[in-house]
């Protein structure tokens, strides 16, 4: 098993470019989150999803979209990238929710100049 | 608004010594606290408490829980070089909700 795979790991983007961020998880769980975390700052949940094809968001959505067509991968697609959404992005599995740990994959570090 | 505190923010010991590192939390409809271990990278899972009082323990690592006054602590005793690394102490609530803390930042 691999758990839970990001790519890139490291990326610099001109502000107003976008990209996607790749996660995939080979655990057939049904749960997926991104998260940003800032120096200093805990984990902020950005999107999530409960299965395929159905997302919601958290708590800071503005500026990212997500999709969830498989129930492996929840890719994380930034329009627009402002120096605001320089950080470092975690995406995250989890078998069920609330009771449930989360794995998490090796994290995406995003530098917005 | 829900919240995770934990504290202190940073502490730094030599080999051989105990800590104890806090987290308490404001939320509504608590289900369950979690600690991780963040080294250079992704956090890792440490332990999953549900019920006040009873104690979890792994190795020279160990957590307990009081629901009553709102707090976790997570206790390493005999303090190795790899044990430094940030402590992430996280709450859910309600259905999906994880609400992580800043994290404590130990240094051994």
């Amino acid at each position: 098993n691999a758990g839970v795979t990001q790519t890139p790991k490291f990326r610099i983007l001109k502000i107003g470019q976008s990209m996607t961020l790749q996660c995939t998880q080979d655990m057939n769980h049904n749960y997926m989150y991104w998260y940003r975390q800032d120096p200093g700052m805990g984990l902020k949940l950005i999107y999530y999803s409960v299965g395929a094809g159905i997302t919601d968001k958290g708590e800071v959505p503005n500026g990212y979209n997500v999709s969830r067509s498989t129930t492996e991968d929840f890719p994380l697609r930034l329009e627009l990238a402002a120096p605001s959404q320089t950080s470092v992005y975690f995406c995250a599995s989890s078998y069920g929710t609330s009771v449930y740990e989360q794995y998490f994959g090796p994290g995406t570090r995003l530098t917005v100049t | 608004e829900d919240k995770v505190v934990q504290s202190p923010l940073s502490l730094v010991v030599h080999e051989g010594d105990t800590v104890t590192l806090n987290c308490s939390y404001e939320v509504t409809n608590f289900r369950s606290l979690l600690w991780y271990k963040q080294e250079k990278k992704a956090p890792t899972f440490l332990f999953m408490l549900t019920s006040s009082g009873i104690e979890k323990k792994s190795g020279r690592l160990s957590s307990i829980l009081d629901k009553k006054e709102l707090f976790s602590i997570l206790n390493i005793t005999a303090t190795q070089t790899g044990d430094s690394a940030v402590y992430l102490c996280a709450v859910t609530s309600g259905t999906y909700k994880y609400i992580f803390g800043t994290g404590t930042r130990l240094k051994v």
